[in-house]
């Protein structure tokens, strides 16, 4: 079954703060993965798309990390902003299919 | 451009009671997307189109009906609300490269 984790469910860190969400994924054949930021009250917004042969992409102070051989990404945000709080959803593409199968997200809040 | 828009915003019904969603969008995209967000369940998909004309099932369709008359417009209808429809709900399109753009959402609450 097509399924997407993500690790931890929510996070607190305190703002210049260094973290990392993680997303494991069984899906089969896989296209692509995609992180999107869900500000509070507003729906989600694409941050990095990786692909298969893609190892590491950047996005400001947002970096991706794909392991396609172990099925996992993270998604590692440097020096953290209280603009940060959101929560971020892993969502993985299924090959030559219409199917996106959305992780449940993690919950980040960064505080001052 | 506009992108993505919902309409309304919120709203409450009460049991038994009818409404549809209007999502527009003015990216010419093909697939659009309707899917519910319930809190610790993340998004699920009710049902998307994947063209002017077509619609399909997605993963909770029950309860709910949809209509492309117009590739612009995607409409999610309600016949006979139940609490458990109690959501907020996000319209979506589809690029070719699989980015989804969404909409600002629905809250919807059912008495």
């Amino acid at each position: 079954k097509n399924q997407v984790e993500q690790s931890p469910q929510s996070l607190i860190i305190l703002e210049g703060k260094n973290c990392t969400l993680q997303c494991n994924y069984t899906v089969s054949p896989f296209s692509n993965l995609r992180w999107y930021k869900q500000d509070t009250g507003r729906g989600p917004v694409s941050l990095t798309i990786m692909t298969f042969s893609e190892n590491t992409k950047s996005n400001g102070r947002y970096t991706a990390t794909l392991d396609a051989d172990t099925k996992q990404s993270s998604l590692h945000i440097t020096a953290s902003q209280l603009s940060d709080s959101a929560s971020y959803i892993c969502v993985v593409s299924a090959q030559a299919g219409t199917a996106l199968i959305f992780g449940k997200g993690t919950t980040l809040s960064v505080s001052s | 451009n506009a992108g993505v828009t919902q309409t309304p915003k919120f709203r409450v019904l009460k049991t038994g009671q009818s409404m549809t969603l209007l999502c527009a969008q003015d990216m010419n995209h093909e697939y659009m997307y309707w899917y519910r967000q319930d809190p610790g369940m993340g998004l699920r998909l009710i049902h998307y189109s994947v063209g002017e004309g077509t619609t399909a099932k997605g993963e909770v369709p029950d309860g709910y009906n949809v209509s492309r008359l117009k590739k612009q417009n995607f409409l999610l209808g309600l016949e006979s609300a139940a609490p458990s429809q109690t959501s907020v709900y996000f319209c979506a399109t589809r690029r070719l490269n699989n980015e989804q753009f969404f909409g600002p959402g629905t809250r919807l609450t059912v008495l």
